[in-house]
């Protein structure tokens, strides 16, 4: 029961780089989110999305861009690196068929933009 | 929008011992969903607890209680017979029921600390 896997778990980039956050479920899950976890802080929503093909804008979206082109994958994309980009970033998702469905998360990518 | 504030930035507590963590939230919304999540030290987000706006009952999980007070738009965590373990951070968390957005506003998190 792999649940949420994101990939890299570390990485450092330096300005003006470019990557891509991978996430992916097994849960069957409707919907995602990406997160963004900033030192001492809570976190903060980047985009989500309730279906394949159907995404939207969060809390801080500049910056980012994503894609659900299947239920299981959610990918974040940057594309020109900033130092304020620097966070722990968390995909999650959950079953929206019932109104207490927690979020599940995965583990967290470290992204230092150097 | 939705808000959440968690004022105790550090808690401590010794071990075996009860405490509170608190929580309290604003929203415009009629109906809504309050959780708390753990974070230890390596970084994952556990869940914890869930209550529902209109749950007549304080949900309960193990030694994981919700002191939830509508009127005063309160949601405290209560941890009975506290465990080394448990300490961690822990965040607050809300979302709105009656809309398409289903996403988490997150507190700024409680650390707790757990004496032996």
């Amino acid at each position: 029961n792999a649940g949420v896997t994101q990939t890299p778990k570390f990485r450092i980039l330096k300005i003006g780089q470019s990557m891509t956050l991978q996430c992916t479920q097994d849960m069957n899950h409707n919907y995602m989110y990406w997160y963004r976890q900033d030192p001492g802080m809570g976190l903060k929503l980047i985009y989500y999305s309730v279906g394949a093909g159907i995404t939207d804008k969060g809390e801080v979206p500049n910056g980012y861009n994503v894609s659900r082109s299947t239920t299981e994958d959610f990918p974040l994309r940057l594309e020109l690196a900033a130092p304020s980009q620097t966070s722990v970033y968390f995909c999650a998702s959950s079953y929206e068929g019932s109104s207490n469905q927690p979020q599940h998360f995965g583990d967290g990518t470290r992204l230092s933009i150097l | 929008a939705q808000k959440i504030t968690q004022t105790q930035p550090g808690m401590f507590v010794q071990e075996k011992e009860a405490v509170t963590l608190d929580c309290t939230y604003d929203t415009s919304d009629p109906s809504y969903g309050l959780f708390w999540y753990k974070q230890p030290s390596s970084g994952e987000m556990i869940f914890l607890i869930y209550q529902g706006s209109y749950d007549q009952q304080n949900a309960t999980e193990g030694r994981y209680s919700l002191n939830f007070q509508k009127a005063r738009k309160s949601a405290n965590l209560v941890i009975s017979a506290s465990q080394l373990g448990d300490s961690a951070m822990y965040f607050c968390a809300m979302r709105p029921m009656d809309t398409g957005r289903r996403a988490l506003t997150f507190g700024s998190g409680t650390r707790l600390q757990v004496q032996p």
